[in-house]
């Protein structure tokens, strides 16, 4: 059972290029989530879905971009890479959001770590 | 004030120390209540899950909800190098189709 996974692992880009950190999971959840995480500011939700064809925005969307066309994949897209946006990023998946019968709780991928140039 | 707050660290006992982990919050509609753990250039895993007030043991690990002052806590006993990692306090409201709010983190190094 693969779970969450998350391709590539490393990345280096220079200031401007686009790239698209790809996430994948395989036990039918509905909810899928990027976070970016950063020394001293813990996991920041960029993105997340609560089902194919659903987006919407977290706490720090500007300069990323998804889709959610599939239940299993949910990419995320760097339009304009900046050194901003040098961190490492978790992709997670849940059943749903939490609920009466579920806590909501989050299975996360091993991360992409990204240096922007 | 975020919404829950965690004692930023770092961290450092000697092997067999017992560690108390902490978090606070403001929300009082909160009722699941977890830990996860992310070793170095890992994901984060749930380690525990509480829910509501009360105390849940799972081997060497305690996790205590206090609601009434707003406060949880995890409680390592006979640590261990292999538990020196980062510690992740996660909450969420049920019913409200809410997502999960975590604490900033706090990562514990055990020396053997």
């Amino acid at each position: 059972n693969a779970g969450v996974t998350q391709t590539p692992k490393f990345q280096v880009l220079k200031t401007g290029q686009s790239m698209t950190l790809q996430c994948a999971q395989d036990m039918n959840h509905e909810y899928m989530s990027w976070y970016r995480q950063d020394p001293g500011m813990g996991l920041r939700l960029i993105h997340y879905s609560v089902g194919a064809g659903i987006t919407d925005q977290g706490e720090v969307p500007n300069g990323y971009n998804v889709s959610r066309s599939t239940t299993e994949d949910f990419p995320l897209r760097l339009l304009s890479a900046a050194p901003s946006q040098t961190s490492v990023y978790f992709c997670a998946s849940s059943r749903g959001l939490a609920g009466v019968s579920n806590t909501g709780e989050l299975f996360f991928g091993e991360g992409s770590r990204l240096t922007v140039l | 004030q975020k919404e829950v707050e965690q004692d930023p660290g770092p961290l450092s006992v000697p092997e067999g120390a017992i560690v108390s982990l902490n978090c606070t919050y403001s929300n009082s509609a909160f009722q699941y209540f977890m830990w996860y753990r992310q070793y170095s250039r890992k994901g984060p895993e749930l380690l525990m899950y509480t829910y509501s007030s009360g105390n849940k043991e799972d081997g060497r690990f305690t996790a205590q909800v206090d609601k009434s002052s707003k406060y949880i806590s995890l409680f390592i006993r006979d640590s261990q190098p292999s538990d020196s990692a980062t510690y992740l306090c996660a909450m969420s409201v049920p019913g409200a189709n809410s997502k999960l709010t975590f604490g900033k983190g706090i990562t514990l190094s055990v020396r053997p």
